[in-house]
């Protein structure tokens, strides 16, 4: 069985710092890598995914994620944090994609931005 | 290109009741997942269809159930609520493999 777990329930960083949310799973099988952003009383929105090749991974509003096997890790960086950043992050594995099987997320972070 | 739309986006039901939550899916995409969010449990899967049929279903009780039709929309119901039923329930489409893209939800609160 696949799982996700998302160390930090709530991460909190400055303006202008670096964002680092982790990530780690657990899969059978080669997996399928997702990072969500959720702001308040919306959907989830794809920031970014990996699926295979290239490990690092760059996303939408500048955001990127590096998928390390041998950590079985996914973590989310962005260089610079803006307050439009602050938002809910959800880590996401899937064993076909997102199809079939759906997905299983971990229990997310919320991010927050201190001016 | 129009997102995944679900209707509607709130909702209040009393125990015992049934409800019925519609998603039309992004144009060209065939699969349609369904997930409850809930502070307690964070966000788990309900089911996925695929070309109208059900192709895997997460652990949840009978009394939640879907179908899809041939135009791709999907439809999920929840019969006899419960207090616990209140959540938030989102709907995402795909185009059968590849990342799952979302809806706003429909936010459900069963008095």
């Amino acid at each position: 069985a696949q799982s996700v777990t998302q160390l930090g329930s709530h991460v909190s960083v400055s303006e202008g710092a670096l964002v680092l949310l982790r990530c780690n799973y657990s899969s059978s099988v080669p997996p399928y890598l997702f990072w969500y952003v959720q702001y308040p009383n919306q959907g989830l929105q794809l920031l970014l995914k990996y699926t295979t090749g290239a490990t690092l991974v760059k996303g939408i509003n500048g955001f990127e994620a590096e998928f390390k096997k041998s950590e079985t890790s996914f973590h989310l960086t962005k260089p610079s944090a803006h307050m439009s950043d602050a938002a809910e992050y959800f880590c996401a594995v899937s064993e076909s994609g997102g199809g079939a099987d759906g997905l299983t997320f971990g229990k997310g972070t919320h991010l927050i931005i201190q001016p | 290109k129009a997102g995944v739309t679900q209707t509607p986006r709130y909702l209040i039901k009393t125990r015992g009741q049934q409800v019925t939550l519609s998603c039309s899916p992004i144009s060209g995409h065939r699969s349609v997942s369904w997930y409850q969010q809930t502070p307690g449990q964070g966000l788990q899967f309900l089911f996925e269809y695929f070309s109208e049929t059900q192709r895997n279903k997460g652990n949840f009780p009978g009394r939640f159930s879907g179908r899809q039709f041939s135009n791709s929309r999907s439809e999920m119901n929840v019969s006899t609520l419960e207090l616990g039923d209140s959540a938030l329930y989102l709907c995402a489409s795909s185009p059968g493999t590849g990342p799952a893209f979302f809806g706003q939800g429909t936010r459900l609160t069963v008095v």
